[in-house]
This record gives structure tokens, sequence and C-alpha cells, in this order.
């Protein structure tokens, strides 16, 4: 069952700029990993956010987690037309078995 | 990183045939594997947990007698598609997960089904 929602679904935006995406959750979790998807690929992680932890950075990439609202949000900065691609988050609750969001469609116009 | 390969990436097939797909984790021993659904431009959906050396874990409303899996190894999972159907046709990921928690999930290329 999906338990994550990903606001916004699709979002379009000049090269530089940066782009925000939003992650909500139903249940308690151990982890949230945010991945990437190319049109017809496998997904590629991106970043690991622990329960305990409330902020993420890693290159361009910043990930905040707030626990008590069940949310999360992925920050790209300075966008480039190579980051066009899907962007899912997903739930680790335990079990080893990964909860995916809805994703956000993310287009980075030349 | 560790690598997941998936094959085929593509495959067409006729209504009532069987359809296998493989996946292997390439630099990793894999305990566990992860078969996903994606329909276009939907997230994945979870179908069943493959667990090697014993019976995979269906998500509900996932039918075992369809979609059968096999994990034989700890580097290689099977999905088989059963008589396939046209509603069958969609994208298939199949993910693993090294020895460790919290881990990233490593996926497969993916392999997209069309039942015709």
């Amino acid at each position: 069952s999906q338990q994550g929602e990903e606001d916004p679904q699709a979002l379009s935006i000049q090269e530089g700029e940066n782009a925000t995406m939003n992650c909500s959750y139903k249940t308690s979790i151990n982890n949230l990993q945010w991945y990437r998807q190319n049109s017809g690929r496998g997904l590629v992680h991106l970043i690991l956010i622990r329960s305990n932890e409330r902020e993420k950075h890693s290159g361009r990439l910043r990930v905040t987690l707030d626990t008590s609202k069940k949310s999360s949000s992925l920050l790209i900065t300075a966008s480039r037309a190579a980051d066009t691609a899907s962007y899912f988050c997903a739930t680790d609750g335990g079990a080893q078995k990964l909860v995916f969001g809805q994703g956000t469609r993310l287009t980075i116009n030349p | 990183g560790a690598v997941v390969s998936q094959h085929p990436s593509r495959v067409i097939c006729k209504s009532g045939t069987s359809v296998k797909i493989e996946c292997r984790s390439l630099d990793f021993q894999a305990t566990t594997m992860f078969w996903y659904r994606q329909f276009p431009k939907q997230s994945l959906m979870l179908m069943a947990t493959s667990n090697e050396g014993s019976k995979a874990t269906y998500e509900q409303g996932v039918e075992k007698d369809k979609f059968l899996i096999n994990h034989a190894s700890l580097t290689l999972s099977t999905l088989t598609v059963t008589s396939a159907h046209p509603e069958d046709s969609s994208f298939y990921i199949c993910s693993a997960r090294d020895l460790g928690v919290p881990s990233e999930a490593f996926f497969g290329q993916g392999t997209r089904l069309t039942v015709v």
C-alpha cells in the first residue's frame, strides 16, 4: 500500500532555480529516503535521513524531516536540465520494505 | 555502489503465455528482494517480498498464482507472470537491500512488459 503523498505532483522551473518537493506519510518510520527515476528506468538512491535527524545535505540536495508533522522535503538548489526526472520519497518502517510516495515529476527548462 | 541487474529490459508476449523476469544482485548477497509494479506516471506499488529459501510474502490484492516468485539463491530472484493478459502490461522493477539497517535499496533497471 502507498502511504506517502507528495506535492506538487508536477513542477516545472527554469534552470538555475531551486526546486522544493514535499512528502507526507502516515505511520511511524525508521528512516525516510529519496529516490530519483528517469523516465522508463530504475530508481537511484539520493539520500537517507534517519528518524532522529532533522536535516541532511548531500551536494546540491537538502532534505528535512519533521516527524511530528510526518513530513519531509527535498530541496534541489541551482537546478540543471539533467535534474529533470521523477522524485519519490520512500518510508522505511521496518521489515526492510520501502513504501513509496506518489512522486513529483520535475522538469527543468533550459 | 551495489548493482542490481534486471533482465530482460523489454519483453512483448502474447496473451496466455508466461514471462519470466530475473533480478540479480551482482556484488552483494541479498537475502531479501522486492518486486514492484509501476503504471505510467504513477508510483511504485510493492507486489511482494522475496525471501531466499522460503516463500514470498505477497501484498494484499496481489495474486500469488499469477505472479510466481522464486528466490533460489542469495543473488537471484525471479518473477514469472503466468497466463499473461493485456492488463498485466506494466513496468516491473526489482530491488534488493544489502545487509545493515538503515540502508538504501538498489534497484534494477526495470522490465517493460507488453502483453498483446
